[in-house]
């Protein structure tokens, strides 16, 4: 059965700084993977998606990485501000219909 | 653009009343269309799922049904509600591989 990971559960840090988040998964057979942000209250927010056969993905001041061997994808955020307080969430794909397997979490505060 | 509704946007409800939630999507044709809940202290789990008119699987046993009787439109329902079933009920839609959009959610508390 799939389970990802993310890791730390929470992160809080100064303005300005680079930030990595982890998100781990036992089954490398996946489709895809997402990363989504979600402010309280909200819904998620589409940021990232990778592809199986892609390695990494770049929107603006984020960069998402995907290793399939090894079951890791990373969210690269650089220059964080703190309009990033959020919590980042990871899903994988496993099955091709977009049944999304996601993660907890981790919580962003990014302090002025 | 594609835009996806959600209501109501909060609830609350008795236990064993029953319970309709409605979603729309705009925008696209014969998406994919998926239930989800985020209870608390537990992650995002998929409850339903439709790739068309009439076709509904269902994730996880559950005391919730769904059904889809347009092509747009997904309805989750329940006869009797749980204290169990409080939670942020969440509607996405996407196609096959690929990128999954989600609604504002509906927050449901049951009592």
């Amino acid at each position: 059965k799939q389970e990802v990971t993310q890791i730390p559960a929470a992160l809080s840090v100064p303005e300005g700084e680079n930030l990595v988040l982890n998100c781990s998964f036992t089954d490398s057979a996946i489709y895809n993977l997402q990363w989504f942000r979600q402010d309280p209250g909200k819904g998620l927010t589409s940021l990232l998606l990778i592809q199986s056969s892609q390695r990494e993905q770049t929107s603006g001041r984020l960069n998402a990485s995907l290793d399939k061997s090894s079951g890791r994808s990373t969210l690269y955020i650089a220059a964080s501000q703190p309009g990033d307080s959020a919590t980042y969430l990871c899903a994988v794909d496993e099955g091709g219909y977009n049944k999304l397997i996601f993660g907890a979490g981790t919580r962003l505060a990014v302090h002025p | 653009s594609q835009t996806i509704h959600q209501w109501p946007a909060t609830l609350v409800q008795p236990v064993g009343s029953p319970l309709s939630l409605e979603c729309t999507v705009e925008g696209t044709s014969n998406p994919n269309l998926y239930w989800y809940r985020q209870a608390a202290g537990r992650g995002l789990q998929l409850l339903f799922y439709s790739v068309g008119i009439g076709q509904i699987s269902s994730e996880v046993p559950q005391n919730l049904s769904a059904s889809r009787p347009q092509d747009r439109q997904f309805i989750l329902s329940s006869k009797k509600l749980l204290l169990s079933d409080s939670g942020f009920y969440l509607c996405a839609w996407g196609e096959t591989s690929n990128e999954q959009f989600f609604g504002p959610g509906t927050r449901l508390t049951v009592l």
